[in-house]
């Protein structure tokens, strides 16, 4: 079935440096892929996605680009904010389209 | 307007007590589903309903039942609650076939504590 796996955190970055979460998936087909972030004490909020290879999902600053050749789509943001600090999720659907499957989670923390 | 609300945010109880948990979504999607969410923040789908029919029934204990009486509604019954029962439970909701490609919605989690 499909999954997905994304590296062990946690990240602690300074302000202002570049960041990279990496994701890989295994999946039949090409499916949606997701990153979901959960601020602390929040619920899990869509922060991007790109529903085909070769897509590339931004919001607030951050980007991921779909890419089968290596099955990985990896969260990237040129220059982070303390506000930025919050776990990270990649997620795909299952192979039945009926539930999400979800990373095990990177924990970013940065300081000021 | 809070999209997917759930009550209560906060739960404390015994072992062996009976709880339940509610989830409510205005967003007119027609699938709801319940995710447990460990120490390590593991994310774990646990029920999904569809038009109140159940359609993801995961390997939970039988002490977890899921309950929707209407599309809007997913509330969640444990019975007989054991310490490892303790966790954030989130509810979320997305329309079933375009899930795939607009991902679901979240509710902002139901922390269970069983001491």
């Amino acid at each position: 079935g499909n999954s997905v796996t994304q590296m062990e955190g946690p990240v602690t970055l300074s302000e202002e440096a570049f960041l990279t979460i990496n994701c890989t998936y295994t999946a039949t087909g090409y499916p949606s892929l997701f990153w979901y972030v959960q601020y602390p004490g929040e619920g899990l909020q869509l922060l991007l996605k790109a529903t085909k290879a070769d897509d590339k999902g931004s919001n607030k600053g951050f980007e991921a680009t779909y890419r089968k050749e290596t099955t990985s789509f990896h969260l990237e943001k040129g220059s982070v904010q303390v506000s930025d600090s919050a776990v990270y999720f990649c997620a795909l659907p299952n192979q039945a389209g009926t539930a999400l499957i979800f990373g095990k989670g990177t924990t970013l923390s940065v300081s000021s | 307007d809070t999209a997917v609300s759930q009550t209560p945010k906060y739960l404390v109880t015994q072992m062996g007590n009976d709880k339940s948990i509610k989830c409510e979504q205005n967003l007119g999607h027609d699938t709801m589903y319940w995710y447990k969410q460990d120490s390590k923040k593991f994310l774990k789908i646990m029920f999904s309903y569809n038009n109140k029919e159940l359609i993801i029934n995961e390997t939970v204990p039988n002490r977890f039942s899921p309950k929707s009486p209407d599309k809007a509604h997913l509330n969640l019954h444990i019975n007989s609650l054991e310490l490892g029962d303790s966790a954030v439970y989130f509810c979320a909701s997305s329309h079933l076939f375009l899930s795939t490609l607009w991902g679901y919605t979240f509710g902002s989690g139901t922390r269970l504590t069983v001491v």
